[in-house]
């Protein structure tokens, strides 16, 4: 049981946008700490996506952003497209476990 | 460019020790922390712990203190996760990651900017 909850699944037909949400508590993302994004495509390793809430690294298209407002955060991929299909992971701090924490995963499909 | 390589995968038996590697370039490696990530068949990640390589200091998540082991050789920039009695439960792939404070200067504001590729540990009687 991750300490930041993901929806498992989400999908979207090419072109549209789909968010994907990260919910966690006073611990971590409420206690304000910053949320980063990874996306892992199938057999690879995962990537870093969004960093610092909403900052993008070099490289990274701008159909990807992120927001976070109180407990929680959010992922938003605009302009859908086949290669977005992976598994997205939401990461921050946790000051209860005193480590850094991940959320379960969401499972993007590409319609 | 920053590369993190890490060594093959293994096949081992329960109750066998092991030790993988991660081996850092392209970067001052004592200038960032190496975390190991855990990702269980068909699951997500799972953060193990983490090495500072300047001083070697280590933390470790409370689920897995104990049963493994984090430990750095800055000399030749690798860090380590090692196992002294492995059980079928450890099969995983595991990933280790640089963390990067992105200018924050924070403690906790760390991401994990770059991975190495993975390695494979099949703990199977």
């Amino acid at each position: 049981q991750s300490v930041l909850t993901q929806p498992p699944s989400v999908s979207g037909a090419p072109g549209q946008r789909v968010t994907i949400s990260c919910t966690g508590s006073s611990s971590n993302i409420g206690a304000g700490y910053d949320v980063h994004w990874y996306q892992q495509l199938p057999g690879t390793a995962p990537k870093l996506l969004i960093y610092g809430n909403n900052n993008r690294p070099s490289g990274v298209p701008d159909r990807f952003s992120g927001s976070k407002s109180g407990t929680s955060a959010s992922l938003a991929i605009s302009g859908l497209q086949a290669e977005d299909e992976a598994d997205y992971y939401c990461q921050s701090y946790d000051s209860s476990l005193s480590g850094w924490v991940f959320g379960g995963g969401t499972k993007l499909t590409v319609l | 460019e920053v590369q993190l390589v890490q060594s093959g995968a293994e096949v081992k038996k329960p109750g066998e020790s092991l030790r993988i590697s991660c081996k850092g370039s392209g970067y001052s490696f004592t200038s960032y922390w190496i975390s190991w990530v855990r990702q269980m068949p068909g699951k997500g990640l799972e953060w193990m712990g983490r090495i500072d390589p300047s001083d070697s200091y280590t933390n470790y998540s409370p689920s897995l203190q104990g049963h493994v082991t984090i430990s750095g050789d800055k000399s030749i920039s690798t860090a380590y996760l090692q196992w002294s009695s492995l059980k079928a439960s450890d099969t995983a792939m595991y990933y280790c990651a640089r963390m990067s404070d992105y200018g924050s200067g924070s403690y906790y504001n760390r991401n994990f900017d770059y991975w190495g590729h993975g390695t494979l540990v099949t703990v199977s009687s």
